[in-house]
């Protein structure tokens, strides 16, 4: 079975600065992909950003960019320029396609301070 | 696009008493859609995978006669909490995948917040 770690549970980061949230997985398969969900207090899922297990390129989007380490088992998120609606949870979700089933990691709570 | 709209967003109801929620992809079709339970700060855990015309596929330890998922349509996905009890509260959060399969993106309602008194 897959699983998902994320060892912050939470991380505070003042505006304008850049924050790294961590990510390791557990799998067997060479398939699959990884997501980035933020969920603000108004507690609607956001998809922040979504990578394919099988191209190298880090995916981009914006201020937000990740580090997938595929050999390490690890995808990490980095959030530029920090600013105030940033303030969410942040869940990691792993996805094999023939499964379609997302499962996620514990989440981890960010604070972006003034 | 890919709006997925749920309703209500709070409910409160009596014990005993049975609550349906609704989940609608606005702006595509929706052959799968899933519902999750999230306990104050914690993750998101599935509950049931839901697919038009077909039985919903209930993860292990959730109790199909309890928890009640229609998919009837291409756009709404039902879950009723049947004979309801305090245990059950809980924030309830679908999700639907665009027809897209080379994207495998989910979208997600805002949830609803069932509180049993």
């Amino acid at each position: 079975a897959q699983t998902v770690t994320q060892s912050q549970p939470e991380m505070s980061v003042q505006e304008a600065e850049t924050v790294t949230l961590s990510c390791t997985y557990d799998t067997s398969e060479n398939n699959y992909y990884l997501f980035w969900y933020k969920q603000p207090p108004s507690r609607q899922m956001i998809l922040v950003i979504r990578q394919e297990a099988y191209k190298q390129q880090n995916a981009t989007e914006n201020r937000f960019s990740v580090n997938f380490q595929k050999a390490a088992k690890s995808f990490s998120l980095k959030i530029s320029d920090s600013q105030l609606g940033d303030t969410a949870m942040y869940f990691c979700a792993f996805m094999t396609p023939g499964f379609q089933k997302l499962v996620f990691g514990t989440g981890t709570r960010l604070l972006v301070s003034p | 696009g890919a709006v997925v709209s749920q309703h209500p967003s709070w409910v409160i109801c009596k014990s005993g008493t049975s609550v349906k929620i609704e989940c609608r992809s606005l702006d595509f079709q929706a052959t799968t859609m899933f519902w999750y339970r999230q306990f104050p700060k914690q993750s998101l855990m599935l509950m049931a995978t839901s697919n038009e015309g077909s039985k919903a596929t209930y993860e292990q330890g959730v109790e199909k006669d309890k928890f009640l998922i229609n998919h009837a349509s291409l756009t709404l996905s039902t879950l009723t909490v049947t004979s309801a009890h305090p245990e059950d509260s809980s924030f309830y959060i679908c999700s639907a995948r665009p027809p897209n399969l080379a994207k495998n993106i989910q979208y997600f309602g805002a949830g609803t917040r069932l509180s049993v008194l």
